[in-house]
């Protein structure tokens, strides 16, 4: 069975960094047709793309956010860590994790996701 | 950066057959995926690559993309289907990056 589990802190304040981690289970960070992506949703508001990164390092940030983001992977641990630095209010929302299926015909549909793990962001 | 526009709301009576939108420019020239968000719960993956299903969604499922315009459509609309609906392409003119929709929510009358 696959699964994705986010972590990280509840609460940040402004001008914080946040680190958020994914921990997989049921598929390896070193299988070359499995990515994983960031996704995040502010309350009420749409989903929102952040980042991602596959077994061979490749990594795609998403361009209004990308000189805060910082995304990294530990094969080992089955983890991928997401790092957004200066952190502001309007970062409040729930944090996705999840998988990213690669064929030879080019990139899937995200197929499982973590259940998400909210981060406000308040001094 | 590439824009994915979808109508807010679709409104659509039990049984009937509700039709999903998603507008983007040459949207044909891409691979399209489609995800399923009930209140308080993640994301659901419901048709990827323009018309294909992940086990264990309904027939009632089905995509379609040409042109500008990518469409979900559910048929036999069932009470369960209320939900926010986000369309969702990778740019590969953007270093793949991920864009979604701005999300349809679906209401079942």
């Amino acid at each position: 069975q696959v699964t994705l589990k986010e972590s990280g802190p509840v609460l940040v304040k402004p001008t914080e960094t946040l680190t958020l981690t994914c921990t997989v289970s049921g598929f390896s960070l070193s299988n070359a047709r499995m990515g994983v992506s960031w996704i995040r949703q502010p309350p009420g508001k749409a989903l929102e793309w952040l980042a991602h990164i596959f077994s061979n390092d490749e990594k795609s940030y998403s361009t209004s956010l990308k000189s805060r983001l910082t995304i990294s992977k530990d094969t080992s641990k089955s983890q991928v860590v997401l790092t957004m630095t200066n952190m502001d209010p309007v970062d409040t929302a729930t944090y996705y994790c999840a998988r990213i299926p690669r064929a030879a015909a080019g990139t899937s549909g995200m197929d499982v996701w973590g259940q998400g793990t909210t981060v406000t962001v308040s001094s | 950066s590439y824009v994915l526009t979808q109508p807010p709301s679709v409104s659509v009576a039990p049984g009937q057959t509700a039709r999903i939108t998603c507008g983007g420019n040459n949207i044909g020239s891409k691979s399209v995926h489609w995800y399923q968000q009930k209140p308080g719960q993640a994301p659901v993956l419901v048709v990827y690559d323009d018309s294909d299903r992940p086990s264990g969604i309904p027939e009632r499922f089905s995509g379609s993309n040409s042109g500008n315009t990518a469409t979900l459509t559910i048929s036999r609309v069932e009470a369960g289907d209320e939900a926010d609906y986000y369309c969702q392409v990778w740019d590969s003119s953007s270093d793949h990056q991920g864009v979604f929709g701005g999300g349809t929510k679906l209401t079942v009358l």
